[in-house]
């Protein structure tokens, strides 16, 4: 069973698209997180959900929009996308009330905007 | 902002020897976390060390964390080439909710 799932794992899109990418984590944790990497592997986080709601919006361009259905799932919209927004997006979870602050990240999405 | 620093950025190594990475960060922390990213992949996280705790051991793995330097260290011992990967710390805020701040890596190369 996998923790935490993000699909699509490959994503390639032409400028100007809109595109989503779906997470889901099966662990019952209450705070999600959307994270990017960049070509020099450094991440960063973009949004932080918990319960549902938005805790946590990094210097992101509105273009970006998370949506959180239920605390299961956090997925992520992207309008007009530019050449800029190729990364690696990663879906991740925990559950920092428990006491410790360990992260579950899913595999990965490699968006690439031609 | 990035809090974590990694150091060295990359590390070649002969299986069988010790690899040390080190990080260094900026701000007041709750713990310090090390993950490992293999190419292509995920992060999957190794071990976690708090703030009030000075050594942790994981199997081949050992942890250190200096409070006063803002830096901490992660030795892998008798590396082994499924060891090759980049390796991140990441720091959880004192307060608030536990977001990770992660450093740029070290991408660790373990030949046979």
């Amino acid at each position: 069973d996998t923790a935490v799932s993000q699909t699509p794992k490959y994503l390639v899109t032409q400028m100007g698209n809109d595109k989503s990418i779906k997470c889901e984590q099966n662990l019952g944790h209450d705070t999600m997180y959307w994270y990017k990497q960049d070509s020099k592997k450094f991440l960063k986080i973009m949004f932080s959900y918990n319960n549902k709601e938005l805790i946590i919006n990094e210097t992101v361009p509105n273009r970006f929009s998370p949506k959180s259905p239920d605390k299961a799932h956090l997925n992520l919209h992207i309008n007009s996308l530019e050449l800029g927004d190729s990364a690696v997006y990663f879906c991740a979870s925990s559950q920092p009330n428990r006491g410790y602050t360990e992260a579950f990240f899913g595999q990965g999405t490699r968006l690439t905007v031609v | 902002s990035q809090q974590g620093e990694e150091d060295p950025q990359a590390l070649s190594i002969q299986e069988g020897e010790n690899a040390t990475m080190n990080c260094s960060y900026k701000t007041s922390i709750n713990n310090l976390q090390w993950y490992r990213q293999n190419s292509g992949r995920g992060l999957v996280h190794l071990i976690l060390i708090r703030s009030n705790e000075r050594e942790k051991h994981s199997g081949r793995l050992r942890v250190t964390l200096d409070t006063s330097k803002k830096s901490s260290s992660l030795l892998i011992t008798a590396s082994r080439a499924a060891d090759t990967a980049s390796y991140f710390c990441a720091t959880a805020p004192l307060t608030g909710y536990s977001t990770l701040t992660f450093g740029k890596g070290t991408m660790l190369l373990v030949s046979p």
